[in-house]
């Protein structure tokens, strides 16, 4: 099966509510975990990263969880506003040492806003 | 400073026929990434360049694919003949060091086999 995948191929939320993206890795020797936005007709966007000596890291509203018990990793996107429509796409690293080299991505959701 | 550029933006050819797509990184970027992702599914990666030299080419699908980094500057990926499975987007990536994860994107160039 596949490394990294997801548990909703799309989610959709108010304005101003908090936003919750998860994703399910299944490579216990992944050590680094990164989470890139894709808006439409752009490529993706690095947002956030987390090693795995962590479990959570705060970027500018937004905040990446890691349970490495459960092999589970999510992102937190506070008060979601209409430009934060996208595809997010979590990554890991498979590789020792962390690093762009060796990253798998997810299949991506696509996080919908309501007006 | 100039993002990743990708050429063209969108590809439509019948199968069995050649493409050529182009990738301009970011100037100074020793790191080239070729990624694909079929319509729905994850981005997959086809390889990676350290200048002209092909550091990792284990995504490549099969023998129909070509990747060259001539000069270690721009980077072109030729399918041929394309197929129809070959349809998707294929996304450039440069980096300057790999410390982290943060791979610079193009917006992609899409290709339709018809």
């Amino acid at each position: 099966g596949e490394s990294v995948g997801l548990h909703l191929p799309t989610l959709s939320v108010q304005e101003g509510d908090n936003s919750i993206i998860n994703c399910a890795y299944s490579n216990s020797a992944s050590d680094y975990f990164i989470w890139y936005k894709q808006e439409s007709g752009k490529g993706p966007q690095f947002i956030i990263d987390i090693r795995s000596n962590m479990d959570k890291r705060q970027g500018q509203r937004v905040t990446v969880l890691l349970n490495k018990t459960v092999k589970h990793l999510s992102l937190q996107i506070a008060a979601t506003q209409p430009g934060d429509s996208a595809v997010y796409f979590c990554a890991e690293n498979i590789r020792s040492g962390g690093g762009a080299d060796g990253l798998t991505f997810g299949k991506g959701t696509h996080l919908i806003i309501q007006p | 400073e100039a993002g990743v550029t990708q050429f063209p933006s969108h590809s439509v050819i019948e199968k069995g026929q050649t493409v050529t797509l182009r990738c301009d990184p970011i100037s100074g970027h020793d790191n080239l990434y070729w990624y694909r992702r079929v319509m729905g599914k994850e981005i997959k990666f086809l390889l990676h360049f350290v200048k002209e030299s092909k550091q990792d080419e284990s995504g490549m699908p099969n023998n129909r694919f070509l990747a060259e980094r001539t000069g270690g500057t721009y980077s072109t990926l030729k399918v041929q003949p394309a197929e129809l499975e070959d349809s998707g987007v294929y996304f450039c990536a440069s980096a300057g060091v790999l410390r982290t994860g943060e791979l610079f994107f193009g917006e992609g160039s899409r290709l339709t086999v018809l």
